[in-house]
């Protein structure tokens, strides 16, 4: 399986600054996902971030608050825009390995990034 | 309804007791489920992948799909204090993962 670390892994920000959220992965791979985990709750998926296009946002987040860069197969950013503290959240980052068939669907993630804004 | 509905418990067990975990779900296209096990502060860990229906162990995990009544389990034998954890089950078509709640799992001594 991948391995894939964050960057922060925590930080306490300032209301109306941004953050952005480095991922690393150990191989490469082609679908990268990036989700939120408010407390209590369980992951909701922001974006999927695919290599060479734009990230594909879900109903509900916008690039211009939440913008992703995808330079190549093993390296993604998160950047969280003009924060609230309603962006208070682990921010996680995973990979899909498509394993030799190129059929598995298999996700693994990274540690996270736990963002307090104040 | 939410697609995937999964009761978040907490559920507690003494050491020793075999562990059951279920969810269910609506949409009749997924063909992935996986559960993955999450310890405080750190991200979801993939526990059991399976693909379509039927039984699928590894060590003191067992993981069950029944697509025809829509539900998914998780066994857990022999249970540790150390498999204390939240546990999610999660589900796709091929594409986005849907996640369950989570149930939160308390093993006692």
């Amino acid at each position: 399986s991948a391995v894939i670390s964050q960057k922060p892994s925590r930080d306490i920000c300032q209301r109306g600054t941004s953050l952005t959220i480095q991922c690393q992965v150990d191989s490469q791979v082609t679908m990268m996902f990036w989700y939120r985990q408010q407390p209590g709750q369980s992951l909701t998926l922001i974006a999927t971030a695919n290599q060479g296009s734009e990230a594909t946002y879900e109903s509900g987040f916008v690039i211009d608050k939440f913008p992703i860069s995808r330079p190549n197969l093993t390296f993604s950013t998160l950047t969280v825009s003009n924060m609230s503290p309603e962006d208070s959240s682990i921010y996680l980052c995973s990979v899909e390995d498509r394993g030799q068939a190129g059929a598995s669907t298999e996700q693994y993630f990274g540690p996270g990034t736990r963002l307090t804004v104040t | 309804q939410k697609e995937v509905e999964q009761d978040p418990g907490p559920l507690s067990v003494p050491e020793g007791a075999i562990v059951s975990l279920n969810c269910t779900y609506s949409n009749s296209a997924f063909q992935y489920f996986m559960w993955y096990r999450q310890y405080s502060r750190k991200g979801p860990e993939l526990l059991m992948y399976t693909y379509s229906s039927g039984n699928k162990e590894d060590g003191r995990f067992t993981a069950q799909v029944d697509k025809s009544s829509k539900y998914i389990s998780l066994f857990i034998r022999d249970s540790q204090p150390s498999d204390s954890a939240p546990y999610l089950c999660a589900m796709s078509d091929g594409g986005k993962l849907i996640f369950g709640q989570g149930t939160e799992l308390s093993v006692k001594p």
